[in-house]
């Protein structure tokens, strides 16, 4: 049981450049979550899914996108990148919605120069 | 606007002693609370949750504390180790398990 991948672990960017962070879960969950954590911030929630083809906005949904078409993995794409995007990148999995545990994959460091 | 706030950005404990990390926040729609840790070049990993219409949650020895009336909720570690040295981030969750993180507080506890 993998948990919860991530890839690539670290990425250098020039702006305007676009990329897609992987994230791929074991674990059969339904509910998978993209969060953003900037230096000595707490982790921001960019987009959701709570099932394969549904996907939603969180709080920081601006100049990223999500497909959701497998239960196992959802990417996020990166279009047009800038230097507000350089961050760690999370994505999280859980079973269930509400106070269910997420599982967190190890981060992408994502730098834009 | 920062819904959950950790007002310490670090605490410094010795080892066996009390560890009591603070969060406040503003969102009164906030379901229930979590606490993660995490390791330098890890992902944060759950600790203990507590729901909005409770008070307190024990996990061993974790324990969270949840003062509705105030909007403050606060991890106690007892007693702590110096493998809890870690950030610790508290959270408040809505529908679909939409989470808003604190800034994090950086235990260090030592031997």
């Amino acid at each position: 049981n993998a948990g919860v991948t991530q890839t690539p672990k670290f990425r250098i960017l020039k702006i305007g450049q676009s990329m897609t962070l992987q994230c791929a879960q074991d674990m059969n969950h339904n509910y998978m979550y993209w969060y953003r954590q900037d230096p000595g911030m707490g982790l921001k929630l960019i987009y959701y899914s709570v099932g394969a083809g549904i996907t939603d906005k969180g709080e920081v949904p601006n100049g990223y996108n999500v497909s959701r078409s497998t239960t196992e993995d959802f990417p996020l794409r990166l279009e047009l990148a800038a230097p507000s995007q350089t961050s760690v990148y999370f994505c999280a999995s859980s079973n269930r919605g509400g106070s269910y545990e997420q599982y967190f994959g190890p981060g992408t460091r994502l730098t834009v120069t | 606007d920062q819904q959950v706030k950790q007002n310490s950005p670090s605490l410094s404990v010795q080892e066996g002693r009390i560890s009591i990390l603070n969060c406040d926040y503003t969102n009164s729609m906030f379901d229930y609370f979590l606490w993660y840790k995490k390791y330098p070049a890890e992902g944060p990993t759950f600790l203990i949750s507590i729901s909005s219409i409770k008070d307190k949650n024990e996990d061993g020895r974790f324990t969270v504390f949840l003062n509705k009336s105030a909007k403050h909720l606060s991890l106690h570690i007892v007693p702590s180790q110096p493998g809890d040295s870690a950030v610790y981030f508290c959270g408040g969750g809505t529908s679909y398990g939409k989470l808003t993180f604190g800034q994090g507080t950086i235990l260090t506890v030592h031997p």
